[in-house]
């Protein structure tokens, strides 16, 4: 099976201030799907942003981009400009090309101080 | 609609009852999961029903009885449950890998407390 690691149980950032959070997996297929979920303290899990393995260019969703990196097997993710209502959990997820499992990693709590 | 709804938001049962879970989406999605989440912890993978098939079991005790009626609906049955498995329950769906995008839809969860 796929791992999926966060090294950072938690996190801080400034409100209008830039976090990375960081995301490493192990697999050993080309192929594959990877995403950002955040769940806020509502509890509901909320995509946030997407990347298909075999696309060289970085996702971008607004004040969320992704730093994609596949030789590494590395998957941050940048919040720019942080806002109140980015904190929650966020889990870094990996998804086969070839199945309906998703892996998921441990999870990162961010809290946004104002 | 993108929207996968379930029912009920919240459920207090004691150790000898049954009740039953639901989940609901009209997206299409031929894909749908059960996860178990604990607070500050990832989603742990329950059930996968792929076009209405068990596809994926993680040895979940029997306790647990998912069912699915048709593509759209998805339940999980419960009885005899413990006080640890008091957690939040996730449905969620996706297209099955060769669909469009690949991504999990999540429901906003059943909270569950055992007592």
């Amino acid at each position: 099976a796929q791992t999926v690691t966060q090294s950072q149980p938690e996190m801080s950032v400034q409100e209008a201030e830039t976090v990375t959070l960081s995301c490493t997996y192990d697999t050993s297929e080309s192929d594959y799907y990877l995403f950002w979920y955040k769940q806020p303290p509502s509890r509901q899990m909320i995509l946030v942003i997407r990347q298909e393995a075999y696309k060289q260019q970085n996702a971008t969703e607004n004040r969320f981009s992704v730093n994609f990196q596949k030789a590494a097997k590395s998957f941050s993710l940048k919040i720019s400009d942080s806002q109140l209502g980015d904190a929650a959990m966020y889990f870094c997820a990996y998804r086969s090309n070839t199945g309906n499992q998703f892996y998921f990693g441990t999870g990162t709590s961010l809290t946004v101080i104002p | 609609d993108t929207e996968v709804t379930q029912t009920p938001k919240h459920l207090v049962m004691g150790m000898t009852n049954k009740k039953s879970l639901k989940c609901e989406q009209h997206m299409g999605h031929r894909a749908m999961y059960w996860y178990k989440q604990k607070a500050k912890k990832p989603p742990e993978l329950m059930f996968v029903y792929s076009y209405e098939k068990l596809s994926i079991n993680e040895s979940v005790p029997s306790r647990f009885s998912p069912e699915c009626p048709n593509s759209s609906l998805l339940n999980l049955h419960l009885h005899a449950l413990q006080p640890e498995d008091s957690a939040l329950y996730l449905c969620a769906s996706s297209q099955p890998i060769r669909g469009v995008r690949g991504k999990l839809f999540f429901g906003s969860g059943t909270q569950l407390s055992v007592l």
